[in-house]
């Protein structure tokens, strides 16, 4: 029972360093997103992907970029990082308009210094 | 931005005690849900809620979802330790959730 599983759990990169977040889950979910969490903001929805083939930006997502390479995997690439994107980056899934069933993976910590 | 305003952003506790938290919204919401993250952890559901007016109850835990459609509370009875963690509301739009800034709940044992 993987569920969705996210790596790496902890990344430190310099300002402009490049790097992706990766993503995947195992039940067979249609819908997956990216949400960034950080204190006092609550989880703030990046990018979104409804179906495979398919992205779209949601309220934060400006200097991400979003890849669906399939039904299974949905991965957040930072082209050029920057300090303001220190963050907890957290993925989850979902099928199609079930929003109960969300599932989010255990997150990812991501420091720019 | 920020489209739920959920409060109080923390709480400290002695255990045993009740706790009530609320989100409201400036905007209508078709469901509502509640939401623990422990800490190192993704959140996790706790309680859906689907009607406006309907009163939801998960073990010690009981939400409402406003009659305008517009806020929702949960109450968390007898607290205990491991009720520790962060409790979001979140409101869906559009197949998408929109998540409060949470709630951070301390408890003094």
């Amino acid at each position: 029972n993987a569920g969705v599983t996210q790596t790496p759990k902890f990344q430190v990169l310099k300002t402009g360093q490049s790097m992706t977040l990766q993503c995947a889950q195992d039940m067979n979910h249609n819908s997956m997103y990216w949400y960034r969490q950080d204190p006092g903001m609550g989880l703030r929805l990046i990018y979104y992907s409804a179906s495979e083939g398919t992205t779209d930006k949601g309220e934060v997502p400006n200097g991400y970029n979003v890849s669906r390479l399939n039904k299974r995997e949905f991965s957040l690439r930072l082209e050029s990082a920057a300090p303001s994107q220190t963050s907890v980056y957290f993925c989850a899934s979902s099928f199609s308009g079930e929003v109960y069933g969300y599932t989010f993976g255990s997150g990812t910590r991501l420091t720019v210094v | 931005g920020q489209q739920l305003n959920q409060s109080p952003q923390s709480m400290f506790i002695q255990e045993g005690e009740d706790v009530s938290m609320n989100c409201t919204s400036s905007s209508i919401f078709n469901t509502w849900l509640w939401y623990k993250q422990d800490p190192g952890e993704g959140p996790v559901l706790l309680i859906a809620l689907y009607k406006a007016g309907e009163l939801t109850s998960n073990g010690r835990l009981t939400a409402q979802f406003g009659i305008t459609r517009k806020d929702s509370f949960l109450n968390i009875s007898a607290s205990i330790p491991s009720d520790v963690g962060i409790y979001f509301c979140a409101g869906q739009r559009s197949q998408k959730l929109v998540f409060g800034q949470g709630t951070r709940l301390t408890i003094n044992p």
